[in-house]
């Protein structure tokens, strides 16, 4: 079947240490990938996103990881703090021609412990 | 708009009413998708519109759920006779192409009683 999933509900980590959310693809055919957090109450909000033609792109403090061979993804947020505490959830686009949609994983929730 | 804007932001309906969420996309927005979020899961896309075209309509779960989006910026999906299986949280989102980011709205949250 086509699904986008995390590995883990729940991941917990101090502040100020490094965090890594992980995410397993099935649409090897898929060749965009985003990742979106989403704190209590809000609509998930863009972080970053990857195309399948690269391994590694980054941004402020966060780091996405793309490995075609395993379907895998990942997230890496650098010196987490308090306020990365949220609900991740990475998302493949899957488009041809001109119709797209997001297929969104379950989930996993970080908690930042001070 | 500065963002993505939906309305009502909170709606409770009797079962068996119809309902109509809105949704204002960013301007000059192209990709317009709907999708709905059940509490503690991942958004669940429903539908899709090409400026106006409804080119995916392959998640809307039966023939109750339509949506449109006439010319080619606000949208609306229409839930007819609702049932309490229906509420849920309703999601918009639109991006400036069909492979770029796509923002999210707020969402409606939708009680059936």
């Amino acid at each position: 079947g086509e699904s986008v999933g995390l590995h883990l509900p729940t991941l917990s980590v101090q502040e100020g240490d490094n965090s890594i959310i992980n995410c397993a693809y099935s649409n090897s055919a898929s060749d965009y990938f985003i990742w979106y957090k989403q704190e209590s109450g809000k609509g998930p909000q863009f972080i970053i996103d990857i195309r399948s033609n690269m391994d590694k792109r980054q941004g402020q403090r966060v780091t996405v990881l793309l490995n075609k061979t395993v379907k895998h993804l990942s997230l890496q947020i650098a010196a987490t703090q308090p306020g990365d505490s949220a609900v991740y959830f990475c998302a493949e686009n899957r488009y041809t021609g001109n119709t797209g949609k997001l297929i969104f994983g379950q989930g996993t929730t970080l908690q930042v412990k001070p | 708009g500065a963002g993505v804007s939906q309305s009502p932001r909170y709606k409770v309906t009797k079962r068996g009413q119809d309902v109509a969420l809105r949704c204002d996309p960013i301007s000059g927005h192209v990709s317009l998708y709907w999708y709905r979020q059940a509490l503690g899961q991942g958004p669940e896309f429903l539908t899709y519109f090409n400026y106006e075209a409804q080119q995916d309509k392959s998640g809307l779960p039966n023939d109750r759920f339509s949506a449109e989006r006439p010319e080619g910026s606000i949208s609306t999906l229409t839930i007819q006779r609702t049932e309490q299986r229906d509420s849920a949280m309703y999601r918009c989102a639109s991006s400036l192409e069909v492979d770029t980011e796509a923002f999210f709205g707020q969402g409606t949250r939708l009680t059936v009683v």
